[in-house]
């Protein structure tokens, strides 16, 4: 078993949808929960970094994390085509500097 | 922001020979560099820590003599590929971050270059 899982996609949605992406883990150890956005042929973007269970938004990205049910979500509303890319989830025991375990990345694309 | 460079950006060689890939960070000094390797439709798998002036930390499975790290300076790391084969081939990534409670850019978070494409024919 993964330490982390992110269902790969590809997803498609229309333009202004909500868009939900998710990752499980197994390791309660995380603590530190991050995604990123990675263009094709580039490296990844950090878009948001959480501690610990609870919400964070950051414009039109909303990220939640249940330590409970080793489960973290992303929320992108009001979708645009800018945003077509892939997600990765990414996870650490003791900060986002440190070592990071990181899901396989869903690609997202955005219909205009 | 913090920005971390990668060069080349992409490299064509031919099986056996050896490649260096250099990671630098621009506008902040990187106490420590990790290196990723992402084959296609797949994650990032970190192969190895690298703190400057002290010899790498590698992942279980990733062979410290074929993957040399060496972190010289505070703002430049290098990957030498060594030996290279086809299945080498493959996109690598580094991250790099700041002393540990630095503000500004670096930070406590780590800031990834933009990739080094490698393929071994």
């Amino acid at each position: 078993q993964k330490e982390v899982e992110q269902d790969p996609g590809p997803l498609s949605v229309p333009e202004g949808a909500i868009v939900s992406l998710n990752c499980t883990y197994s390791n309660s150890a995380f603590q530190y929960f991050m995604w990123y956005r990675q263009y094709s042929r580039k490296g990844p973007e950090l878009l948001m970094y959480t501690y610990s269970s609870g919400n964070k938004e950051d414009g039109r990205f909303t990220a939640q994390v249940d330590k409970s049910s080793k489960y973290i979500s992303l929320f992108i509303r009001d979708s645009q085509p800018s945003d077509s890319a892939t997600y990765l989830c990414a996870m650490s025991e003791y900060s986002s500097a440190s070592k990071i375990i990181f899901g396989s990345g869903t690609r997202l694309s955005i219909r205009p | 922001g913090a920005v971390v460079s990668q060069h080349p950006s992409r490299v064509i060689c031919k099986s056996g020979t050896s490649v260096k890939i250099e990671c630098r960070s621009l506008d902040f000094q990187a106490t420590t560099m990790f290196w990723y390797r992402q084959f296609p439709k797949q994650s990032l798998m970190l192969m190895a820590t690298s703190n400057e002036g002290s010899k790498a930390t590698y992942e279980q499975g990733v062979e410290k003599d074929k993957f040399l790290i060496n972190h010289a300076s505070l703002t430049l790391s290098t990957l030498t590929v060594t030996s290279a084969h086809p299945e080498d081939s493959s996109f690598y990534i580094c991250s790099a971050r700041s002393n540990p409670g630095t503000s500004g850019a670096g930070g406590e978070t780590q800031y990834f270059g933009p990739g080094t494409r490698l393929l071994v024919l």
